[in-house]
């Protein structure tokens, strides 16, 4: 079946902007998360939805990142006014919610901010 | 979380097999170790969980000595495709966020 897709697969943006990203779960999964990878480093936990909420947003570096899941499918990551040390691959997974198991990620979007 | 401790880097050929041992002392009662694997612009993907003795599936095998104060992935026969990011976490099966490392690269040479 199909996995996790994320859109764009690549972003740039100016210094300043919004942007939005996009991250389609597996159908039925009801968990999922956001992760941050910089170059040489494993991937950071940002936020987790089960369902339509935010069980865990601990990992949000500050309140310009925020993330939905209004229908408990579908999810945005939206940064505000992005910063040059925002510029990383973000990834998204989904899973079935049953704790620390198994996690399907996402392609991630490579968000560039010049 | 417990912290883990594996290689930087692994260098490996075609056809041997490839051991990677995850040291993590302060690994709690509840904990699980898990790893993931990960190929250049994708995202990570589960190899293979344990809780102590011997896991083994279709793509690895998993170790856990009784201590359980570390573990070691061993990969048959690796090749080409092998190489990659592998990454050792271990957390309480209720957790829900993954705590990744800088992970272990493999790299396998004809």
């Amino acid at each position: 079946g199909a996995g996790v897709s994320q859109t764009p697969s690549n972003k740039v943006t100016e210094k300043g902007k919004y942007v939005e990203l996009r991250c389609d779960p597996i159908s039925g999964h009801t968990a999922l998360y956001w992760y941050r990878q910089s170059l040489g480093q494993g991937p950071e936990f940002l936020i987790y939805f089960q369902g339509t909420g935010a069980a865990d947003d601990s990992g949000l570096p500050n309140d310009r990142f925020f993330a939905v899941r209004p229908e408990g499918s579908v999810s945005t990551l939206k940064i505000q006014r992005t910063e040059r040390g925002d510029s990383a691959v973000y990834l998204c997974a989904s899973g079935q919610g049953g704790g620390f198991v198994e996690q399907f990620f996402g392609p991630g979007t490579r968000l560039t901010v010049l | 979380l417990a912290k883990t401790t594996q290689p930087i880097s692994m260098d490996s050929y075609e056809g041997q097999e490839v051991n990677i041992t995850c040291s993590h002392n302060n690994i709690a009662t509840n904990d699980y170790i898990t790893w993931y694997q990960q190929f250049p612009s994708q995202g990570p993907r589960f190899i293979i969980q344990g809780y102590k003795t011997k896991v083994t599936n279709e793509v690895a095998s998993l170790f856990i000595p009784a201590d359980r104060k570390s573990s070691t992935l061993s990969l048959p026969r690796v090749s080409l495709s092998d190489t990659a990011v592998y990454y050792c976490l271990v957390g309480d099966i209720s957790f829900q966020k993954l705590v990744f490392g800088t992970g272990t690269r493999l790299l396998v040479s004809p």
